[in-house]
C-alpha cells in the first residue's frame, strides 16, 4: 500500500510569506492531486500532476518522480489561503483507482 | 448540477440508528467513489462505482455499511446500527471518465457524528 506523508503537519505564516507543503509516498503512482479543505469539509481539486510543474495563480506544484516527492507552493499567502492541504496519489494501475491520501497539512495565514 | 452534492451536510444519530447519506454526482460522471475522513486525518477510500456498478467494497469497515447506485448517477451509502466509531465525514467524489488520470471532484461532505 502506498504511503503518503506530508509535511509539515501545521504551518502558520504571516500574510505575504512564500509557503511550501511537501509531500512523500511510497510506491510509483500514475498521477499526484493536491486538495483544499477549507472547515466544514469541502474538497477542492488544486492540481493534479504526473511530472514536472504547474502554475495556477499564486499557486505551484512541482513533482520529482524519481525522488517520489511533491512539493505544494503558496506565492504571497494570504488570510484566506488557510485551510488543510492534502496530497493524494493514484496508483499506476489501469482503469480509476482510489485515491491514497496523506493526513494534510493545516495552514494558518496571519495578517 | 454545477458540482458533487452531498446530503445531509449533517446528521447527528443515536448508536443503534441507521443512517443514509446521498450523493449528487456531476452529470454525466462515469466514476463515483466514497471516502470516510475522522478527525484530523486524511480521507480512506469505502468504494467505488463505475455507473451502477459497485467494482470495488474493499474499504467498506463492516458489512454495517452498504453502498448503492442503483441507475447510475445518484448514490447512497447506508450504515446500519450505527456505532461511535462511525462518527467522520462522509465524502462522495465523481470523476467524468473511466481512467487512471480523470480529475476528481469532490461534494462538501457530510458529517455523522454518533451519540
Amino acid at each position: 500500500k502506498n504511503e503518503v506523508e506530508q509535511s509539515p503537519q501545521n504551518l502558520t505564516a504571516q500574510e505575504g510569506e512564500f509557503i511550501t507543503i511537501n509531500c512523500s509516498y511510497s510506491v510509483g503512482i500514475s498521477a499526484l492531486h493536491w486538495l483544499q479543505q477549507h472547515p466544514g469539509g469541502g474538497i477542492v481539486s488544486l492540481f493534479m500532476l504526473s511530472s514536472g510543474k504547474k502554475k495556477h495563480g499564486r499557486l505551484i506544484a512541482t513533482i520529482n518522480i524519481q525522488e517520489k516527492h511533491s512539493s505544494l507552493h503558496i506565492t504571497a499567502s494570504h488570510p484566506r489561503d488557510s485551510a488543510v492541504y492534502i496530497c493524494a496519489v493514484r496508483p499506476p494501475l489501469s482503469g480509476n483507482t482510489p485515491l491514497v491520501f496523506g493526513k494534510g497539512t493545516r495552514l494558518s495565514v496571519i495578517a | 448540477g454545477a458540482g458533487v452534492s452531498q446530503s445531509p451536510r449533517y446528521k447527528v444519530a443515536k448508536r443503534g440508528q441507521d443512517v443514509a447519506l446521498r450523493c449528487d454526482p456531476i452529470s454525466g460522471h462515469v466514476s463515483l467513489f466514497w471516502y470516510q475522513q475522522a478527525l484530523g486525518q486524511g480521507p480512506e477510500f469505502l468504494t467505488y462505482f463505475q455507473n451502477e456498478a459497485q467494482l470495488d467494497k474493499s474499504g467498506l469497515p463492516s458489512d454495517r455499511f452498504f453502498a448503492e447506485r442503483p441507475e447510475g448517477s445518484v448514490s447512497t451509502l447506508k450504515i446500519q446500527r450505527t456505532q461511535q466509531e462511525d462518527s467522520a465525514v462522509y465524502l462522495c467524489a465523481s470523476s467524468l471518465g473511466d481512467g487512471m488520470n480523470t480529475e476528481a471532484f469532490f461534494g462538501q461532505g457530510t458529517r455523522l457524528t454518533v451519540v
